[in-house]
């Protein structure tokens, strides 16, 4: 147990659907972050949150909109997603200034787009 | 840009077996170095860490030594178990090329047969 949940654990959806991705930290930190991980790559940053706003989207496509409402909270909004999305996605949070940056992840969102 | 290089794997070793897993760096300042490890179906979870040159992080059995003169942070356990199958991720974090980033290197597949 890191102090970061992520739900849903699992989803399946199809191309044409909508669905959002929740991730919650009870760490008191002021940042979060998402990431992607797929089969055989390197985990890929996605998107930043520093104090709720927005400091770093890695050219991510569009389809992929990311929210933090407040320091707890960070979702993620996936529409019309390809099937090449489908991946493990992590979100994690840190304490921003940070010397060390140690982040701390959740167990992450299984996706499968059909 | 900044990057990570581990060896690939998979890696199969024997239970009680010594363990390197190699990592280098490339980094435009001065960077912390971490090992992070992922049991299957979970996150991401910090191993060790290291800040500076010829620090040495620990933890559950697993030493890295940050080497600056070779650029390396190699990854080692003198006696493995079974538990310790997982995947093993080497990143690093750079200040100066920004704060809140971490660069992962592909991970290494480890299965310790008993």
């Amino acid at each position: 147990e890191t102090g970061v949940t992520q739900t849903p654990r699992h989803l399946v959806m199809g191309m044409t659907n909508k669905k959002s991705l929740k991730c919650e930290q009870h760490l008191g930190h002021n940042a979060m972050y998402w990431y992607k991980q797929s089969a055989k790559k390197p985990l890929e940053l996605m998107f930043v949150y520093s104090l709720e706003e927005r400091v770093e989207n890695n050219s991510v496509p569009s389809r992929f909109s990311p929210e933090c409402p407040n320091s707890s909270h960070l979702f993620l909004h996936l529409h019309t997603l390809q099937p090449e999305d489908s991946a493990l996605y992590l979100c994690a949070s840190s304490q921003d200034p940070g010397y060390t940056n140690e982040q701390f992840f959740g167990p992450g969102t299984r996706l499968t787009v059909l | 840009g900044d990057s990570v290089t581990q060896m690939e794997g998979p890696v199969t070793l024997s239970e009680e077996a010594f363990l390197t897993i190699n990592c280098t760096y490339t980094a435009t300042g001065y960077p912390s170095l971490f090992w992070y490890v992922q049991y299957p179906g979970e996150g991401l979870q910090l191993l060790l860490k290291a800040t500076k040159a010829d620090d040495k992080g620990s933890n559950k059995g697993f030493e890295a030594t940050y080497r600056k003169e070779t650029t390396s942070f190699h990854l080692e356990k003198g006696s493995v178990q079974v538990s310790d199958s997982a995947v093993y991720f080497c990143a690093l974090s750079d200040p100066p090329a920004g704060a809140q980033k971490l660069v992962f290197g592909q991970g290494t597949r480890l299965t310790i047969n008993p």
